[in-house]
């Protein structure tokens, strides 16, 4: 099975801050990485897939860049809105896996 | 609009059985393959299952290969996954996802965009 490995597992950031997470594969995956984010109580919601396209209606402060076993999941300006749990997920092969999960917090 | 309404989820006993549903609107549900994407209480996301459009390929996780078999009526637009000899450890929010296009010979890159809202599972005595 192929390991997702996010980093870190919890931020701490302020409004205004640039946030990058970044997710790690324990195998070469190509782009076949998708990013999710998840508030408290509710189902995930894709942001991000095949590594760097911007799904339909999410904000343009979020970008995703890699390939192979290195992503990053970039925001550039957060908004009190983007305060949750953001995971990573290979669709390369299956089993799909999904990274451990970061919590992003409000300094 | 895309929508993603799960059913059946409730207490069972160790070693009981529980049928989930997925009722699908706002797409060609034939089209799309299927996913189950489970969620232990306080923990992160763990695909368990998924089904081609035409429903002629699974695959499944480790954690819940022979025990868990997922289906789908595409008549009745609706997925399943029947759960047996469940565990403990099953006990979750049970999400289902739609999943990649696929076409008559082959399923095309994989995301899961949206999910439903999930039902709850919990398997205690």
């Amino acid at each position: 099975d192929i390991q997702m490995t996010q980093s870190p597992s919890s931020l701490s950031a302020s409004v205004g801050d640039r946030v990058t997470i970044t997710c790690r594969a324990s195998q070469s995956i190509s782009t076949y990485l998708n990013w999710y984010q998840q508030k408290p109580g509710k189902a995930p919601k894709l942001l991000i897939y095949v590594a760097s396209s911007l799904q339909s209606g999410v904000p343009s402060r979020f970008s995703g860049s890699g390939s192979g076993t290195d992503f990053t999941l970039t925001i550039s300006s957060l908004q009190p809105e983007d305060f949750a749990t953001y995971y990573c997920q290979q669709s390369y092969s299956t089993p799909y896996t999904f990274g451990q999960g970061t919590m992003l917090e409000i300094k | 609009e895309v929508q993603l309404v799960e059913s059946g989820g409730g207490l069972v006993q160790p070693g009981g059985s529980l049928r989930l549903s997925c009722a699908a609107s706002g797409f060609t549900f034939s089209s799309y393959a299927m996913s189950w994407v489970r969620q232990a209480p306080g923990k992160g996301l763990e695909w368990v299952s998924d089904i081609s459009g035409s429903g002629g390929s699974t695959h499944y996780a480790d954690s819940v290969k022979g025990r868990f078999t997922i289906s789908r009526d595409n008549s009745k637009n609706t997925l399943y996954l029947q759960m047996k000899s469940l565990r403990p450890e099953d006990t979750a929010v049970y999400y289902c996802a739609k999943d990649s296009y696929c076409s008559s010979s082959s399923c095309y890159d994989s995301w899961f965009d949206p999910w439903g809202q999930g039902t709850l599972v919990t398997v205690s005595s």
